[in-house]
């Protein structure tokens, strides 16, 4: 199966933790991506974790996966106003030649 | 700029019509996708190609044709539009061949906001 579910929305107050989450169905998946979409923009990659780490960090960014139960999260901390955007998690699989398959997108709304 | 860049940006145009979008990217990238966006976010990607060749054809209307004239370019055409067509399309780019530790990013463009009336 290829879908890569999100919930489709998040709103945090400023200054607060946001986690998105992301559930995806292939097993094979060798990297795991974050990608942001600001309004009218087209999408940027935040980060990205290889299947074989449990864990990155990069500045306020923490990627936590959980290969077992398939599951990927963003934690962003100290959210800002300017974080507010559409996040999509998309995963890449070892079989199926460039092919990435992206998320539903949660949308984070950040409460000043 | 190094950019993926895509024209035009807004394309409102009637049922029926033939349109092309285009894009270019200057990274010397090796792989170029278009995408296709709906009124719900969703991204779903619609074409890939590696060196001017055709890798992922996904179950698209044959009414899409992409042409690929070099590395850098990835057109997209459409002939007799249809209300459905009506969403956000992306053009991206990425470097797939090659070795040790690269995360195989993909660069989005700008996107081109298609309404069909």
């Amino acid at each position: 199966g290829e879908d890569v579910e999100q919930s489709l929305f998040l709103s945090v107050r400023e200054g607060d933790s946001s986690v998105i989450n992301c559930t995806y169905t292939d097993s094979s998946s060798t990297y795991l991506y974050w990608y942001k979409q600001e309004p009218g923009a087209g999408l940027q990659l935040l980060t990205y974790i290889f299947s074989n780490m449990d864990m990155k960090q990069d500045q306020r960014l923490t990627v936590l996966l959980n290969k077992k139960d398939k599951h990927l999260s963003l934690r962003i901390a100290d959210t800002q106003t300017g974080d507010s955007a559409i996040y999509f998690c998309a995963e890449r699989m070892l079989e199926g030649y460039q092919k990435v398959t992206f998320g539903t997108g949660t949308k984070l709304q950040v409460i000043p | 700029d190094t950019a993926v860049s895509q024209t035009p940006k807004y394309l409102v145009t009637q049922m029926g019509n033939d349109k092309s979008i285009k894009c270019e990217q200057n990274l010397g990238h090796d792989t170029m996708y278009w995408y296709k966006q709906d009124s719900k976010k969703f991204l779903k990607i619609m074409f890939s190609y590696n060196n001017k060749e055709l890798i992922i054809n996904e179950t698209v209307p044959n009414r899409f044709s992409p042409k690929s004239p070099d590395k850098a370019h990835l057109n997209l055409h459409i002939n007799s539009l249809e209300l459905g067509d009506s969403a956000v399309y992306f053009c991206a780019s990425s470097q797939e061949s090659m070795l040790g530790k690269v995360s195989y990013e993909q660069y989005f463009g700008p996107g081109t906001r298609l309404t069909v009336t």
